[in-house]
């Protein structure tokens, strides 16, 4: 099975612009949730879709937003970029294995604001 | 509150000792624990994943031990090599039907000839 794909992989952007990024999940995998990666904070979760209905929501402002399409794959928007949204973002797909949720995660989208 | 708690923050071993990584968490109620292992700049893999009951998991030079009664998990790599350089991340998950993840704030190790 292919692993899960992001897209693009870097990104520089200046603020005050939006950005879309992609995730295409495992084939059957239909959870995708997005996450925010930077030095000193780890990952933060942003938000989780499941079958295109977003179920869980971190603590992000409104300009992060996300939807998911039939197919399961995922795209998150970042509007009126910040510096602080320099990060590398990371998508990551689950199915639930019966003992808990297994959950892979791309290669990560690389954004930098400038 | 849930929260994932790593240590050390940062670890520097030579190449072919063995070290060990931990990871104290407050989530409760439990599902399972994973180690996560990332290299700068990509996405994590997963090494191992422990349900409650289980308190050993190897994963080659990768051992996790859990004890859900203190809350503690391990990581333990033995005989290291460099390309065991790399962030280490405990993951806990909630006992939801949602996907319901608390993360560390990883464990950088940097395996040195």
């Amino acid at each position: 099975k292919a692993g899960v794909t992001q897209t693009p992989r870097y990104l520089i952007k200046t603020r005050g612009q939006q950005v879309t990024l992609s995730c295409s999940p495992i084939s059957g995998h239909r959870s995708v949730s997005w996450y925010q990666q930077t030095p000193g904070q780890g990952l933060q979760f942003l938000f989780e879709y499941f079958s295109e209905t977003q179920r869980n929501k971190g603590n992000f402002p409104g300009r992060f937003s996300g939807r998911q399409f039939s197919n399961s794959r995922s795209e998150m928007n970042v509007s009126t970029l910040e510096l602080g949204d320099s990060a590398l973002y990371l998508c990551a797909s689950s199915f639930d294995s019966g003992s808990g949720y297994e959950q892979y995660f791309g290669p990560g989208t690389r954004l930098t604001v400038t | 509150k849930n929260q994932v708690e790593q240590s050390p923050q940062s670890l520097i071993i030579l190449e072919g000792k063995n070290c060990t990584l931990q990871c104290n968490y407050t989530v409760s109620p439990f599902s399972n624990l994973r180690w996560y292992k990332q290299d700068t700049g990509r996405g994590p893999v997963s090494l191992t994943i422990m349900t409650f009951s289980e308190n050993t998991k190897s994963n080659g030079r990768y051992t996790a031990t859990l004890d859900a009664d203190t809350k503690q998990s391990s990581l333990h790599i033995t005989a290291s090599q460099l390309s065991d350089s790399a962030s280490y991340i405990c993951v806990v998950s909630l006992q939801t039907g949602a996907n319901n993840l608390f993360f560390g704030t990883g464990t950088r190790l940097t395996v040195i000839p």
